[in-house]
């Protein structure tokens, strides 16, 4: 499979916990981004990364979310102390080339539940 | 967050018949838009992009038209079939910006 590829698929946590999430983007493409979904709701931005550096950032992110894309491949997303909120799908996709004005692809998310 | 529209709206569609989703987006500024179809628990799917200056663009049974005046995006998809159902999400790029702004989202259900 050459998609974006998310992992763990689905995350049950407590609340209080951390979570990582991981992301590996389509082979080359330089283009990063986070998104969160709810039921019933379009994905939200979080966050963009060209290559390894973050260039934008929502203020949906608080300072409980971190990403990083160290090497500018794949990608980390991590929530510290989770709280109810939190729980949602979220989303990778990745794009090529330097113009934001392009296609970028999704992953099939990763599902998250805090109890 | 930013978004377009504040319900999910339903369109109910008999198999074989044209289907037309609407999206009104929100920012004048934005240059490039996208449909995404997304089936229930997977992530959305690239369907068809274009950018601020076409009005219209064809793909395999859909058509993207756009009208800037009135910031209005709408998808046509020819001949529907049951494995068309699915919500359906437009997503806009403001110029300036490196961020998608996605639509809450049309449920589309075709009828057999």
């Amino acid at each position: 499979d050459t998609g974006v590829s998310q992992d763990p698929r689905h995350k049950i946590t407590k609340r209080g916990q951390n979570v990582t999430f991981r992301c590996d983007p389509i082979s080359e493409h330089n283009r990063l981004y986070w998104y969160r979904q709810t039921l019933g709701q379009g994905p939200e931005f979080l966050t963009y990364f060209q290559n390894e550096a973050q260039l934008e950032k929502s203020r949906l992110l608080s300072d409980r979310f971190s990403a990083e894309r160290p090497k500018g491949s794949f990608s980390t997303l991590e929530i510290q102390r989770t709280e109810q909120g939190d729980s949602a799908m979220y989303l990778c996709a990745s794009g090529e080339g330097r113009s934001p004005g392009n296609t970028i692809y999704f992953g099939e998310g990763s599902w998250l539940t805090v109890v | 967050g930013e978004s377009v529209g504040l319900h999910l709206p339903t369109l109910s569609v008999q198999e074989g018949d044209n289907s037309i989703i609407n999206c009104a987006y929100s920012n004048s500024a934005s240059d490039y838009f996208i449909w995404y179809k997304q089936e229930s628990g997977k992530g959305p799917q690239f369907i068809i992009d274009i950018r601020s200056n076409m009005d219209k663009r064809q793909g395999q049974r859909v058509t993207v038209l756009l009208n800037k005046t009135v910031k209005h995006l709408s998808l046509q998809i020819a001949a529907t079939q049951p494995g068309d159902s699915a919500v359906y999400f437009c997503a806009e790029k403001p110029g300036g910006t490196y961020k998608y702004i996605f639509g809450t989202g049309t449920r589309l259900k075709v009828l057999a």
